[in-house]
């Protein structure tokens, strides 16, 4: 069957750095999304990785390891906006979207 | 710029009642997605279409409908509400279905049903 694993919750404090992780199980591959979501509002997206390796978006990157099912997502310099879900998202043979739970980040001061 | 415009943002509904969740796209995307979205869980995929005049059913169809009479329009239809259904319902359309394109999200229909 088809499995995402992120962490439920993580607290970090502004200005710090965090990793969230996610592990994933398709059937087939084409890439991988991490969205954002804030309480109460729509999914945003934030980046997409197909290839193996690191993107870098300012603040914000994300790693992928097809060979070990397994991305994360970096945020720097973080900020009290930044409590939000980030939710993984890989894309099965068919691009199909298969949505983690998301990982609920809370920022303190 | 509307993007994507979901209608009614929340309901609350009787059992047993029929309901339509609207959703209108301006990008001329030609995919477009129902999802439901509930406490703990990912967000599910109910009906997709790939393009205007074809529907598919996704994770969770049972109890929806959708039709897509053209590209911008693509209704989510609850003919007979349970209580199970309660949920936040997002609307999300993409350039096409058969690529590695970003979703763009409506900010979803909260329905409540009683």
């Amino acid at each position: 069957g088809q499995n995402i694993d992120q962490p439920t919750e993580m607290t970090a404090t502004e200005g710090a750095i965090v990793q969230i992780n996610c592990t994933y199980q398709t059937s087939g591959f084409n890439g991988l999304f991490w969205y954002q979501q804030h309480a109460g509002e729509a999914p945003t997206f934030l980046s997409y990785n197909v290839l193996d390796g690191l993107e870098e978006k300012g603040r914000f990157s994300s790693f992928l390891s097809r060979s070990k099912g397994y991305s994360y997502l970096l945020l720097k310099e973080l900020q009290m906006k930044d409590s939000a879900s980030y939710l993984c998202a890989p894309q099965d043979s068919n691009y199909q979207l298969i949505w983690g739970a998301g990982t609920k980040l809370i920022i303190k001061p | 710029i509307a993007g994507i415009t979901q209608a009614p943002t929340s309901q609350i509904l009787a059992a047993g009642r029929r309901m339509t969740l609207r959703c209108t796209q301006d990008m001329r995307h030609n995919a477009m997605y129902w999802y439901r979205q509930d406490l703990g869980l990912g967000l599910r995929l109910i009906h997709y279409s790939n393009t205007a005049g074809t529907t598919g059913k996704g994770e969770v169809p049972d109890g929806y409908s959708v039709s897509r009479a053209n590209t911008d329009d693509f209704p989510l239809t609850l003919a007979s509400a349970v209580p199970s259904q309660t949920s936040v319902y997002f609307c999300a359309s993409s350039e096409s279905s058969g690529n590695t394109g970003e979703l763009f999200f409506g900010e979803g229909s909260r329905l409540t049903v009683l």
